[in-house]
């Protein structure tokens, strides 16, 4: 399954909005258990990547709520809805659908 | 809470075996996946595979045989062979922990891998 994130490159002020998309080749969504097998990393520079969000909308534990995730079947959102300084870093979505997990290109987020 | 590290050579040549290991500490191995995972400029994050903690594996077809994985319980690790090594093998190698039909949710902070003579 390949997955392709857009864009490859945001910056946004302080503040504002992000939002990130993710688009795999075919659906992640498991029809026996309604979910969609899709989480969000973060990595910044340096460290490993971060788990955000898992089941394309559940935030891990001790993840601030101005990220959420969006989306079902092939297209899926990362939204930062007030971004802070902390939160420059890049950003991958990942189907864990397949056994062999794949990843997108990655997005890197920056301020503008 | 679990931690990860991952440990190995920094340096391999060309066409020898990459081998490194990947401590757990702060939990039990039982009921999880144990992954890899390496990046790249050129290749971005790259899925190697995963063992479960009885010993079942799982490949990326891409990197055909070349990969071997085995996990130790009696001592909290699980291993990565990768076999005749090329530059294109150059990377950060991740180990992370996989709960079953989930992402990864706990990585070690990884280990750099330069193939070269």
């Amino acid at each position: 399954i390949v997955m392709t994130q857009s864009p490859d490159f945001l910056a946004v002020s302080v503040g504002e909005r992000a939002t990130i998309n993710c688009k795999s080749s075919q659906s992640v969504f498991y029809s026996s258990n309604k979910k969609d097998f899709l989480a969000w990393y973060q990595q910044k520079p340096g460290q490993p990547p971060k788990l955000l969000i898992s089941w394309a909308s559940t935030r891990e534990s001790g993840v601030p709520d101005r990220f959420s995730g969006n989306g079902s079947g092939t297209d899926f959102t990362l939204t930062i809805s007030s971004l802070q300084a902390e939160d420059v870093a890049v950003y991958y979505c990942q189907q864990y659908y397949s056994t062999l997990y794949t990843f997108g290109q990655g997005t890197k987020l920056e301020i503008k | 809470q679990v931690q990860l590290q991952e440990s190995g050579p920094g340096l391999v040549k060309p066409s020898e075996t990459l081998s490194l290991t990947c401590t757990v500490s702060g939990g039990s191995m039982s009921n999880y996946y144990w992954s890899w995972v390496r990046q790249s400029p050129g290749r971005g994050l790259e899925w190697i595979g995963y063992i479960s903690y009885r010993g079942t594996a799982n490949y990326n077809h891409s990197l055909g045989s070349r990969v071997t994985m085995t996990v130790d319980m009696s001592k909290n690790q699980f291993s990565l062979k990768l076999s005749t090594v090329t530059a294109a093998d150059t990377a950060v190698y991740y180990c992370a922990r996989v709960p079953r039909d989930s992402p990864p949710d706990v990585w070690g902070n990884g280990t750099t891998v330069a193939v070269s003579s």
